[in-house]
């Protein structure tokens, strides 16, 4: 089965209002980083985090090694958050990330 | 600047021909990875290297082999190429290789075979 498991699939969202997406791993990961995989096809980080929550303006993300899950909040949702969000686990000494199925954002007026 | 540079950015090419990929990242970084991005796939994983050493290769295929010409440098040949090969494929850098490292990723290069 997957490695990492991402929720939902897909998401459509008002202008201005919250989310929250979440990553569920079936590996003992030690550390995880979400990106935001923009319509160009680059893959910007935003979060890279060993257990325990990190904030950037209006996104805010925790990880949870112990119950094996992480969560991407985005608050006040903007036209330009559209895209495909991505977590991604590494266990410890691997060297390697192991990515989720994504998320699909799409953010309307 | 682009730190991590990846060319072309765009690759045609017919089947059973021979491609190189270019990637190089210019963050001081110990390890560099390379992934691909399939639409029937999630981003997954291939190569590492630390210190122009491969440490892992995920690939099933010998006709995918990276290249290290400098620290900073990891080109990736692929050789009697498939349609099936058909991916954007990412080069990556950590300041080291395991342990706690945030890697980056370079913007791709978008690879199709006829």
């Amino acid at each position: 089965g997957d490695k990492v498991k991402q929720s939902p699939s897909a998401l459509s969202l008002q202008e201005g209002t919250n989310s929250a997406l979440r990553c569920n791993f079936s590996i003992a990961a030690t550390t995880v980083q979400w990106f935001l995989q923009n319509p160009r096809g680059s893959l910007i980080n935003l979060f890279y985090l060993v257990p325990g929550t990190k904030e950037n303006g209006r996104l805010k993300s925790a990880f949870d090694s112990k119950e094996s899950y992480s969560t991407l909040h985005i608050r006040d949702a903007q036209l330009e958050d559209s895209g495909t969000y991505f977590c991604a686990a590494e266990e410890y000494n691997q060297g390697k990330l192991i990515f989720g199925q994504g998320t699909k954002l799409s953010i309307k007026p | 600047d682009p730190k991590i540079i990846q060319k072309p950015k765009y690759l045609v090419a017919v089947t059973g021909s021979e491609k190189i990929l270019i990637c190089e990242q210019y963050l001081g970084h110990n390890a560099m990875y390379w992934y691909r991005q399939s639409a029937k796939k999630p981003l997954e994983f291939m190569f590492s290297y630390s210190y122009q050493k491969l440490m892992d290769n995920q690939t099933a295929s010998s006709r995918f082999q990276p290249q290290s010409s400098k620290k900073n440098h990891l080109d990736l040949q692929i050789t009697a190429l498939k349609p099936d090969d058909s991916a954007t494929y990412f080069c990556a850098s950590s300041q080291d290789w395991g342990g706690r490292a945030e890697q980056f990723f370079g913007p791709g290069t978008r690879l199709t075979v006829l």
